[in-house]
């Protein structure tokens, strides 16, 4: 069965720095292509990254670009989303997902709050 | 970037009934189109891909349609259980973007 179980959420103030990251299991990680897609209180979702399942490519929505870097270790199955600057409209549930075309797979979230 | 508009936002309905929901695109984005289910509290679920092809495990009452800029997800016969948010995703270059969502309630 495929898990993407992600961590790292938490309560930051804004300017703020945070890491997530998010475990994949029951499938082999290195083969598939990983996204991060996030969903603000009472809106909808949105895709914030990509990136190849060999981390050679990465892409970003133009609303963290140069602010969030993803990354990934195929020798833990680990995705992560480090975030910087972070802004009060950052605050989101932070979903990660498995696909370079479809997204096929996607984790039960973490929250990120950005508030002082 | 591509807009994604989904429409109705809400739509009322009744179990056992037939739910229609629009999605349309800004520019052509072929079939590269995919419906997921949201839940509070729970992962999306994808339900279409490829605009008419469900994924593993979906109930054939869910079906998709169209190409280009418009599409259709139906559901002939609703669930109790199929009550929750219904989001298309477009997939045909970068940025993907989603549509704002159509909430099937009762």
């Amino acid at each position: 069965e495929v898990q993407l179980v992600e961590a790292g959420g938490n309560l930051v103030q804004p300017g703020g720095s945070l890491t997530l990251s998010c475990a994949a299991s029951g499938f082999i990680f290195s083969d598939h292509a990983m996204n991060w897609a996030r969903q603000a209180p009472g809106k909808g979702l949105e895709w914030v990254s990509f990136i190849s399942s060999m981390g050679g490519t990465t892409i970003y929505a133009d609303s963290v670009r140069g602010r969030c870097t993803i990354s990934r270790d195929n020798s833990k199955n680990t995705v992560y989303l480090q975030m910087s600057s972070l802004r009060a409209e950052d605050t989101a549930i932070y979903f990660c997902a498995r696909g370079r075309t479809v997204i096929d797979a996607w984790g039960q979230g973490t929250t990120v709050t950005v508030s002082s | 970037e591509i807009v994604m508009t989904q429409s109705p936002v809400t739509l009322s309905v009744s179990p056992g009934e037939r739910a229609t929901l629009s999605c349309r695109a800004s520019e052509s984005v072929s079939t590269t189109l995919a419906w997921y289910q949201k839940k509070p509290g729970q992962a999306p679920r994808l339900l279409i891909y490829g605009a008419s092809t469900r994924a593993a495990g979906i109930p054939d009452r869910f079906s998709g349609s169209g190409s280009g800029t418009e599409f259709t997800l139906t559901i002939s016969s609703l669930q109790p259980e199929d009550f929750a948010v219904y989001y298309c995703l477009h997939y045909y270059k970068w940025p993907r973007t989603f549509g704002g969502g159509t909430n099937l309630e009762i």
